[in-house]
């Protein structure tokens, strides 16, 4: 099976601007999870969603939002840009999202806000 | 927030030795999970332990798990250079599901 993959790898904003990340989940993986990684706050959990809701979320201001397609496939966005946003983004992807389940992370979107 | 604490933040060995890394937690846990990360790329599952398993073993890798004290071990026999990298521990709990509670990490940095 394919793992999970992230688009684009590498992108460049500037403040103010918003941007889109997309992330597709192992097939038949219906559980999609975001995380932001800075050198600073490490690992923070972003949102979490299944079957095209959203079941949980971390503690991050409005301008983090994102959504989930009917097959699975899962987009965050940033509006609003700042240069604290500037970070690795990480999405990870379970078949159900249950506790007893391993995430597969996917390689990530490394975000940089100039 | 975070939820677990590795320990140490930073450890260096020569190829050959063995690395242990530590994590604590602070709140009940359905299961406790390990990754590792090479420079700034994405989290390798390494592997996954249960609440109510004490010890797993995957290759060269030993996980313990000591729920009365909250706190896990990772053991990597017999290091390579290419066990250079970040290692995580990562908590999961019932009430939050998908939803992964991560260390700050341990650098372990393998010398040839």
């Amino acid at each position: 099976k394919a793992g999970v993959t992230q688009t684009p790898r590498y992108l460049i904003k500037t403040r103010g601007q918003q941007v889109t990340l997309s992330c597709s989940p192992i097939s038949g993986h219906r559980s999609v999870s975001w995380y932001q990684q800075t050198p600073g706050q490490g690992l923070q959990f972003l949102f979490e969603y299944f079957s095209e809701t959203q079941r949980n979320k971390g503690n991050f201001p409005g301008r983090f939002s994102g959504r989930q397609f009917s097959n699975s496939r899962s987009e965050m966005n940033v509006s609003t840009l700042e240069l604290g946003d500037s970070a690795l983004y990480l999405c990870a992807s379970q078949q159900l999202g249950t506790v007893q389940e391993t995430q597969y992370f996917g390689p990530g979107t490394r975000l940089l806000v100039l | 927030s975070q939820q677990g604490e590795e320990d140490p933040q930073a450890l260096s060995i020569q190829e050959g030795e063995n690395a242990t890394m530590n994590c604590s937690y602070k709140t009940s846990i359905n299961n406790l999970q390990w990754y590792r990360q090479n420079s700034g790329r994405g989290l390798v599952h390494l592997i996954l332990i249960r609440s109510n398993e004490r010890e797993k073993h995957s290759g060269r890798l030993r996980v313990t798990l000591d729920t009365s004290k909250k706190s896990s071990s990772l053991l990597i026999t017999a290091s390579r250079a290419a066990d250079t990298a970040s290692y995580f521990c990562a908590t999961g709990r019932g009430s939050t599901l998908g939803r992964l509670y991560f260390g700050r990490g341990t650098q372990l940095t393998v010398w040839p």
